[in-house]
């Protein structure tokens, strides 16, 4: 089955404990996205990458580190996570290399930040 | 700056009514407009979109009406049901820029849609 993956799906962890959100895709698409759910400011883009090896910074970068080593494979980490950081993420994934064209969700990570 | 304002922030119809959703921008060189579709605990899923070069896109019982010149587009939901109760998304995203494609999309804040039998 085509999907996007995420793991885990829920964490609860302290402030300043790094963590990773692994997310992975089976479709062999080019460009994958990490977004952040807050109620009220609908979804924003963290980072994203067009290709193997290349990544961007979207509208919140700050505090999130991304790395794009394997095309399928696209990890978000925290490296000292603080409480702001609490959100739901979403990694998304689509077959061309720009944001236009249909992005594949995943299931979202609840994480939060004590 | 918020690149794409969505309104209203939450709608109520009863079925069978057209709930309409709209999204304003600023950026002219935005030239594709994906409508998401989200519900309760899953991630967004794409619904429908457009782009610029057409004034109105339908399918199924949605349809995106886009004004270019007032940097306007809409969500109609034609005969809404029960199971349209959910969680709209407009968004925003250039294709190419000098020769590249861009990686940036731009979400509105969402329109949580309750459709009442």
């Amino acid at each position: 089955e085509a999907q996007v993956t995420q793991n885990p799906r829920y964490l609860i962890t302290v402030t300043g404990k790094k963590l990773t959100v692994t997310c992975s895709q089976n479709m062999n698409h080019e460009y994958m996205s990490w977004y952040r759910q807050d109620p009220g400011l609908g979804l924003r883009q963290i980072y994203y990458s067009m290709n193997v090896e290349v990544t961007d910074k979207g509208d919140v970068p700050e505090g999130y580190k991304v790395s794009r080593k394997e095309k399928r494979n696209f990890p978000l980490i925290l490296e000292s996570p603080s409480p702001n950081q609490t959100s739901l993420y979403f990694c998304a994934s689509s077959l061309g290399q720009g944001a236009s064209r249909e992005q594949f969700f995943g299931p979202g990570t609840r994480l939060t930040v004590l | 700056q918020q690149q794409v304002k969505q309104s209203p922030q939450s709608l109520i119809v009863q079925k069978g009514g057209i709930p309409i959703i709209n999204c304003a921008y600023e950026n002219t060189a935005f030239d594709y407009f994906p409508w998401y579709q989200q519900f309760p605990g899953k991630g967004p899923a794409l619904l429908i979109a457009i782009r610029p070069d057409v004034s109105e896109k339908k399918e199924g019982r949605f349809t995106i009406s886009f004004n270019k010149s007032a940097k306007q587009f809409s969500l109609h939901i034609m005969d809404s049901q029960p199971g349209d109760s959910a969680t709209y998304f407009c968004a925003a995203s250039i294709i190419f820029f000098r020769g590249s494609t861009l990686g940036r999309l731009y979400f509105g804040r969402g329109t949580q849609l309750t459709v009442w039998p």
